[in-house]
C-alpha cells in the first residue's frame, strides 16, 4: 500500500489570492503523482499528473498557468492555485501508485478549498 | 464521452440488505477495475478490485461480478450496514489512467 497525506486540510482564502496545497507520499518514493479536483457530489476529475523531476502533464481544459504544479521530490508534490476565484472552490485530492505492480491508485485525504 | 457509466445515482436499503451497484465501461484497453468508498470531506479509499481474467472475486462482505463480453461489473454489498453509508465510485484504468463512474450515493437506513 501506500500512505498519502494532505496539507493543508481546509484552505479559505479570498480573492485574488494564491493558494499552495501539499501532496506527501509518506512510506515510499513516487515519481508520478496524480491531482483531482471534485465538486460537491460529483466524481473525481483528473487535473494533472505530477512527474518527479519534470513538467507536470495537464488534461484537457486545465489551465497549467493557473493550477502550477512541482513536484520536486519523490515524495512531495505541491498544487498552486493561483489568483483564486471563487469557482476555483472545490475538493482537491491527491493519489500516487502503490507498490505492488498492480497500478493501485492511492489518494489522499483532500483539501477543501473556499474562495470568498 | 463517458467512458465509464454508474447507476444508480443514489440507493437507499435497508440494514442488513444486498447493495448492488452497476458500472459498464467501453474501451476494452481497461485492464483493472478497482471500487472506492469515499465519506463526506475525506479522500476515496480503494474497496476492492478485479482484473478482467476474472469473473467474481470476494472480499468480507463486498463481492465484484464482471462480465466481459458485456463490459459490465458490479458491486455486491452483503449485509448492508449503516456504516456503509458513503459514496462509491467504481473505476475502470488502463496503465496509470483511472476513469471513474459518476459515483452512488449508498444510505443504509438502521
Amino acid at each position: 500500500g501506500a500512505v498519502v497525506s494532505q496539507h493543508p486540510s481546509w484552505v479559505i482564502c479570498k480573492s485574488g489570492t494564491s493558494v499552495k496545497i501539499e501532496c506527501r507520499s509518506l512510506d515510499f518514493q513516487a515519481t508520478t503523482m496524480f491531482w483531482y479536483r471534485q465538486f460537491p457530489k460529483q466524481s473525481l476529475m483528473l487535473m494533472a499528473t505530477s512527474n518527479e523531476g519534470s513538467k507536470a502533464t495537464y488534461e484537457q481544459g486545465v489551465e497549467k498557468d493557473k493550477f502550477l504544479i512541482n513536484h520536486a521530490s519523490l515524495t512531495l508534490s505541491t498544487l498552486t492555485v493561483t489568483s483564486a476565484h471563487p469557482e476555483d472552490s472545490s475538493f482537491y485530492i491527491c493519489s500516487l501508485i502503490g507498490t505492488g505492480g498492480r497500478n493501485e491508485q492511492f489518494f489522499g485525504p483532500g483539501t477543501r478549498l473556499t474562495v470568498l | 464521452q463517458q467512458q465509464v457509466k454508474q447507476s444508480p445515482q443514489s440507493l437507499i436499503v435497508q440494514k442488513g440488505g444486498i447493495s448492488i451497484i452497476n458500472c459498464a465501461y467501453e474501451n476494452t484497453a481497461f485492464d483493472y477495475f478497482p471500487w472506492y468508498q469515499q465519506f463526506p470531506g475525506k479522500g476515496p479509499a480503494l474497496l476492492i478490485a478485479i482484473r478482467p481474467d476474472v469473473s467474481e472475486k470476494k472480499e468480507g462482505r463486498f463481492t465484484i461480478s464482471f462480465n466481459k463480453s458485456a463490459k459490465q461489473f458490479s458491486l455486491h454489498i452483503m449485509d448492508s450496514q449503516p456504516g456503509d453509508s458513503a459514496t462509491y465510485f467504481c473505476a475502470a484504468q488502463a496503465g496509470d489512467k483511472i476513469i471513474f463512474g459518476k459515483g452512488t450515493r449508498l444510505h443504509i437506513l438502521p
